[in-house]
């Protein structure tokens, strides 16, 4: 039980164009998901919490306008980054915290390695 | 939130049993102790959680001392394909918490 999928697992864009990418819980409600990106050999980095039915909370220096997260369900969230350059590729991530369980332990999917040419 | 520091890198042969140790000083008194493991590419996984003492599942152990300021993860006989790297995070049960990732250490297991 608990997993998280993403989709698509990875994408090479043009520079000026859209991405969006999926997270879902397959068999779990999560109110609340988590976006991060990781860039080669550090660290994951937060780039916002997604809440269900309510706007995104982004973490300082992340450009909201720019990430747009949507969590339209309890198990879908979705982060579009918005006229992408070569400087947002990276390996995205997302989590997602189980709606019914009290520690904190947090699902990863398995990211999406998002490439800009 | 509390600050995790951990050793960068880590190295060991198989068989070993491995320690890594993460300091938290700054750890509350509701704060959970949480490794993950993750291969390249691939998102981390949860290894192990625990409030104090020990800990221990089928894959680690996790001590915890009274003062909660470090943790320690053990691993029993590595192999291989334990090269990953680590990551110790601390953060409240329950609720919605956000975790931040510290800069976690790469466990590289030699033959």
């Amino acid at each position: 039980g608990a997993v998280v999928s993403q989709h698509p697992s990875w994408v090479i864009c043009k520079s000026g164009t859209s991405v969006k990418i999926e997270c879902r819980s397959l068999d779990f409600q999560a109110t609340t998901m988590f976006w991060y990106r990781q860039f080669p050999k550090q660290s994951l980095m937060l780039m916002a919490t997604s809440n269900e039915g309510s706007k995104a909370t982004y973490e300082q220096g992340v450009e909201k306008d720019k990430f747009l997260i949507n969590h339209a369900s309890l198990t879908l969230s979705t982060l579009t980054v918005t006229s992408a350059h070569p400087e947002d590729s990276s390996f995205y991530i997302c989590s997602a915290r189980h709606d019914y369980q009290s520690y904190n332990e947090q699902f990863f999917g398995p990211g999406t390695r998002l490439t800009v040419l | 939130l509390a600050k995790t520091t951990q050793p960068i890198s880590m190295d060991s042969y198989e068989g070993q049993e491995v320690n890594i140790t993460c300091s938290h000083n700054n750890i509350a008194t509701n704060d959970y102790i949480t490794w993950y493991q993750q291969f390249p590419s691939q998102g981390p996984r949860f290894i192990i959680q625990g409030y104090k003492t020990k800990v221990t599942n089928e894959v680690a152990s996790l001590f915890i001392p009274a003062d909660r300021k470090s943790s320690t993860l053990s691993l029993p006989r590595v192999s291989l394909s334990d090269t990953a790297v680590y990551y110790c995070l601390v953060g409240r049960s329950g609720g919605y918490q956000k975790v931040t990732f510290g800069t976690g250490t790469k466990l590289q297991v030699i033959p």
